[in-house]
């Protein structure tokens, strides 16, 4: 069974850079032909998807935080990250890391992690 | 970009009772739609995807409907810890989006 664990600091100043990681156990994060993402969800709001990468790199950004973000795999520690540059108050929110389905049915999240919780706050 | 509308926003119901949920795109999404549960303080779960399929694990008393721009996740007769909120999601246009999501709660 895939599992799947953030990590990272919960505490991010303003204008800093919010740097999170997702473990991924059970499995090889190299197996099959899935994306794995970022997914965020703001106290007592929705969810919005941050952005994904394939573990030969390839990635895909929300177009709403391109300009912020990146998504970084290191297959040897079965692990992806998230960095997310000039934070402000509007990025508080809990991070999910997340495991697409396999095509056909990618963009679909089957495993998800339990979530942490950035602040944004000096 | 594809907006999800869920209705209704708060939904009561008993236990036993029969739970109809809405969701509609403000086009079509052909059947690349999933709905997710979600618990306080737990992550989404994947109960339905491709609009019918039921997810890994989840029990027959969750079934999804529709395509194109009107889906329905219905729960035939609620169980106690079906009491939650539940979200749609769409990934026919990039990037995936959620709708605002239905709170199901005990009447």
């Amino acid at each position: 069974q895939v599992q799947l664990q953030e990590s990272g600091p919960g505490l991010v100043k303003p204008s800093q850079t919010l740097s999170l990681t997702c473990t991924v156990s059970g499995g090889s994060i190299s197996s099959g032909s899935y994306y794995w993402s970022w997914i965020r969800q703001p106290a007592g709001k929705g969810l919005e998807w941050i952005g994904r990468i394939y573990t030969s790199g390839s990635t895909n950004y929300n177009p709403s935080l391109k300009s912020r973000v990146t998504i970084s795999v290191d297959t040897s520690k079965n692990q992806f990250s998230l960095k997310l540059s000039s934070v402000t108050a509007a990025d508080t929110a809990v991070y999910y890391c997340a495991r697409e389905m396999e095509p056909p049915s990618f963009g679909m999240f089957d495993y998800w992690g339990q979530g942490t919780l950035v602040t944004v706050s000096s | 970009e594809i907006v999800l509308t869920q209705s209704p926003a708060t939904l009561s119901l008993s236990p036993g009772e029969r739970a109809t949920l809405s969701c509609r795109a403000s086009q079509s999404v052909s059947s690349y739609l999933a709905w997710y549960q979600q618990k306080p303080g737990q992550a989404p779960r994947l109960l339905i995807y491709d609009a019918s399929n039921r997810a890994t694990g989840i029990p027959a008393r969750f079934s999804g409907s529709g395509s194109g721009t009107d889906f329905t996740l219905t729960i035939s007769s609620l169980e106690p810890e079906d009491f939650a909120v539940y979200y749609c999601q769409q990934r026919s246009n990039w990037p995936p989006a959620f709708g605002q999501g239905t709170r199901l709660e005990i009447k």
